[in-house]
């Protein structure tokens, strides 16, 4: 079975602070995504990482940053949490077969983070 | 224009009946596409896979792909009320680049009623 980890399941931390969510998975994936999940907005791709020290925007950047220095550990940094912040985080991993037929991602259990 | 886009419903269907659901997208150069399925509190799974047009069957499930029309649409026959859940759309942006994504959209939320 595929095993993606996310280190906390809820988190609080105060306005400003520097905050680490740190993913590591158990498969070998090249691939790994953080995205970020609000009511009425779905699933929105903040970074992802198709390969160790790689990354790549995804489609709300601002404010984060990612870190993959080892290919199971994919960590997501706000640099200064802000309240438009809170939300819930999910990483998530998955193999890449070859460049036509890309395979589904295998996901995390979430993080709750709410920033005060 | 969205890249991946979802009517966010609710959709209400009695059980034991069909429950369609759709999808569009924007990226014509797309090859693979997923369902998911999310129950309140919980994390996405994988409902299926479909890379080809057609139709692509799993028990009471039906994934059907038109690439011309830049549609997706999942079928569920003889809903039940497990299957009572926000349903996610993905789509893989930038198929032929090592770079490539996962790109969702917003859900459907369904719900059988008994």
């Amino acid at each position: 079975d595929v095993k993606v980890t996310q280190s906390s399941r809820y988190l609080v931390k105060r306005t400003g602070e520097k905050v680490f969510l740190e993913c590591v998975q158990d498969m070998d994936h090249e691939n790994m995504f953080w995205y970020r999940q609000d009511p009425g907005l779905g699933l929105r791709l903040i970074y992802f990482s198709y390969d160790v020290k790689m990354k790549e925007k995804g489609d709300i950047p601002e404010g984060y940053s990612v870190s993959r220095e080892k290919k199971e550990r994919f960590s997501l940094i706000l640099e200064s949490a802000s309240t438009n912040q809170t939300s819930m985080y999910l990483c998530a991993s998955r193999h890449r077969r070859d460049r036509t037929l890309n395979t589904e991602a295998f996901f995390g259990q979430g993080t709750r983070l709410t920033v005060v | 224009q969205k890249e991946v886009e979802q009517n966010s419903g609710p959709l209400s269907v009695p059980e034991g009946a069909i429950a369609s659901l759709n999808c569009t997208y924007s990226d014509r150069g797309s090859q693979s596409f997923f369902w998911y399925r999310q129950y309140s509190g919980k994390s996405p799974e994988l409902i299926m896979s479909i890379y080809s047009n057609g139709d692509k069957e799993d028990g009471r499930f039906t994934a059907q792909l038109n690439k011309a029309s830049q549609y997706v649409s999942l079928l569920i026959r003889d809903s039940q009320p497990s299957d009572s859940a926000t349903y996610l759309c993905a789509v893989n942006i930038g198929s032929h680049s090592s770079a490539s994504k996962i790109i969702f959209g917003s859900g459907t939320r369904l719900s059988i009623r008994p």
